[in-house]
């Protein structure tokens, strides 16, 4: 069983509704991830977390926004959608230095949430 | 030029074969890699890190040519369950970020 544990396992929505991903950790990580991985093409990182700060990534949409309440909970909250979003979403954690920042070494994924945007 | 590279695949090899992969990355001074497997419809997961004098862990082993900017894996004596996708892991992008390749896939047949 997974440490890091994502609801919904799968999603579909139109372009006109509202919904979020979830992400929890159980790992004892004090730096969380949201991954998109497409139909061939290499996992893109969207967004981290570290200590609860986020760290902005110009690149993505701002259809996509993220949502951190505590070292253990991540959400990436989903409006207005286009077609070409519907891909895996991975959520991933990891163990930074303790004053914060990112250690580059394994990252713990979760299952992914499968979307399908109509 | 992509920031980690790998040949997409598949290998199709059979049992008992010996596979390898290689990754190029463009950002000399990445200090981290790493292969992660990533199974159909699963989420990746580390299969090993990438030291400087190379290593190896049972069938596998993992080179790494800093000169040359390209790590290797070697799998001896494949087995079915080996199949999979191979991603090359590379950190030094974007505030040393973990950057992945586009995967190898690997198919071992019987």
């Amino acid at each position: 069983e997974t440490g890091v544990t994502q609801t919904p396992r799968h999603l579909v929505m139109g372009m006109t509704n509202k919904k979020s991903l979830k992400c929890e950790q159980h790992l004892g990580h004090n730096a969380m991830y949201w991954y998109k991985q497409s139909a061939k093409k290499p996992l893109e990182l969207m967004f981290v977390y570290s200590l609860e700060e986020r760290v902005e990534n110009n690149s993505v949409p701002s259809r996509f926004s993220p949502e951190c309440p505590n070292s253990s909970h991540l959400f990436l909250h989903l409006h207005t959608l286009q077609p070409e979003d519907s891909a895996l979403y991975l959520c991933a954690s990891s163990q930074g230095p303790p004053g914060g920042g990112f250690y580059t070494g394994e990252l713990f994924f979760g299952e992914g949430s499968r979307l399908t945007v109509l | 030029r992509k920031e980690v590279e790998q040949d997409p695949g598949p290998f199709n090899v059979p049992e008992g074969a010996t596979v390898a992969f290689n990754c190029t990355y463009s950002n000399s001074a990445s200090q981290s890699f790493f292969w992660y497997r990533q199974d159909c419809r699963k989420e990746p997961k580390l299969l090993m890190s990438v030291y400087s004098s190379g290593n190896e862990d049972g069938r596998f082993t993992a080179q790494l040519n800093r000169a040359s900017q390209y790590i290797s894996l070697l799998i001896r004596d494949s087995k079915l369950s080996d199949s999979a996708t191979y991603l090359c892991v590379v950190n030094g992008y974007a505030g040393n970020m973990l950057t992945f390749g586009g995967g190898t896939r690997l198919m071992v047949k019987p």
